[in-house]
C-alpha cells in the first residue's frame, strides 16, 4: 500500500543535540512538507519542498534544516538552535503542490529534556 | 494573514444524532477548503476537498458546504457512529500554503 513512513514514532534527546526525524513516501509525489502541531495550536509549517533538490522555508524555520536529495524522501533535523523543540511533528505530501488533498504520516513525537 | 478558527473546541452528541461542525476563515482568496481527520497520536486523514468554485462535497455520511464570501465551512456528519470519535480540523489553501484550525474534538456517545 502507498503511503508516508515517519520513524521514529517516538523520540527522546538530551538538549543540545541535533536529531534528525526521518519521513518516506512511496506516492509519488513531487511535494513533501513539514509541519509541527502543539496542544491547541493548528499545524505550523516548517519546510515544504515541491520538487528534488528544491526546498522552501515555511512560517517557523528557525532552528531546523531539511533536505530533498530524493523524490522519496523529506528528512528534518531539529538543531540545538530550536529554542522549544519538543513537539508532534508531522511529515505531509501531495501530487503537485495545489489544489490536491495532503497525506500524512503518522507523526514523530520528540522530547528533549 | 490568513486566520482559521474552528468552534467549540469540544463536541460531545449521543449515536446516532446528526451533527454540523465549523470553520470559518478571515481571507476569502482561497483555493480550496480542506477537512481532516485526527485520531490521538495519528497522522491526519483527509476527508473532503471543496475547490473554491464548489459549494459542497459528499462523501459517504459526510457533507461539507463552503460559503466563500462570508468565510465559513460547515462538516455535516449524518447518523454518527462511535467510530467517528475523533478530532476534525478544517484547512484553507492559498497564498500562504495551508493555514490550518486548531480542531474540534467530536466524542460520539454510545
Amino acid at each position: 500500500d502507498g503511503g508516508i513512513t515517519q520513524s521514529p514514532k517516538y523520540l527522546f534527546r538530551k538538549e543540545g543535540q541535533n536529531v534528525t526525524l526521518s519521513c518516506e513516501q512511496n506516492l509519488n509525489h513531487d511535494a513533501m512538507y513539514w509541519y509541527r502541531q502543539d496542544p491547541g495550536q493548528g499545524l505550523r509549517l516548517i519546510y515544504y519542498s515541491q520538487i528534488v533538490n528544491d526546498f522552501q522555508k515555511g512560517d517557523i524555520a528557525e532552528g531546523y534544516s531539511v533536505s530533498r536529495e530524493k523524490k522519496e524522501s523529506f528528512p528534518l533535523t531539529v538543531t540545538s538552535a530550536q529554542k522549544n523543540p519538543t513537539a508532534f511533528y508531522l511529515c505531509a505530501s501531495n501530487p503537485d503542490g495545489i489544489n490536491s488533498p495532503l497525506h500524512f504520516g503518522n507523526g514523530t513525537r520528540l522530547t528533549v529534556t | 494573514k490568513q486566520e482559521v478558527t474552528q468552534i467549540p473546541a469540544a463536541l460531545s452528541v449521543p449515536e446516532g444524532e446528526n451533527l454540523v461542525l465549523n470553520c470559518s476563515f478571515t481571507d476569502s482568496a482561497i483555493y480550496n477548503l480542506q477537512w481532516f481527520r485526527q485520531d490521538p497520536g495519528k497522522g491526519l486523514t483527509s476527508l473532503l476537498l471543496i475547490q473554491s468554485s464548489q459549494r459542497e462535497q459528499t462523501s459517504g455520511r459526510l457533507n461539507a458546504s463552503l460559503d466563500k464570501s462570508s468565510g465559513r465551512s460547515t462538516l455535516y456528519i449524518a447518523a454518527s457512529q462511535p467510530g467517528d470519535s475523533a478530532t476534525y480540523l478544517c484547512a484553507v489553501e492559498g497564498n500562504e500554503k495551508l493555514t490550518f484550525g486548531t480542531g474540534t474534538r467530536l466524542t460520539i456517545i454510545p
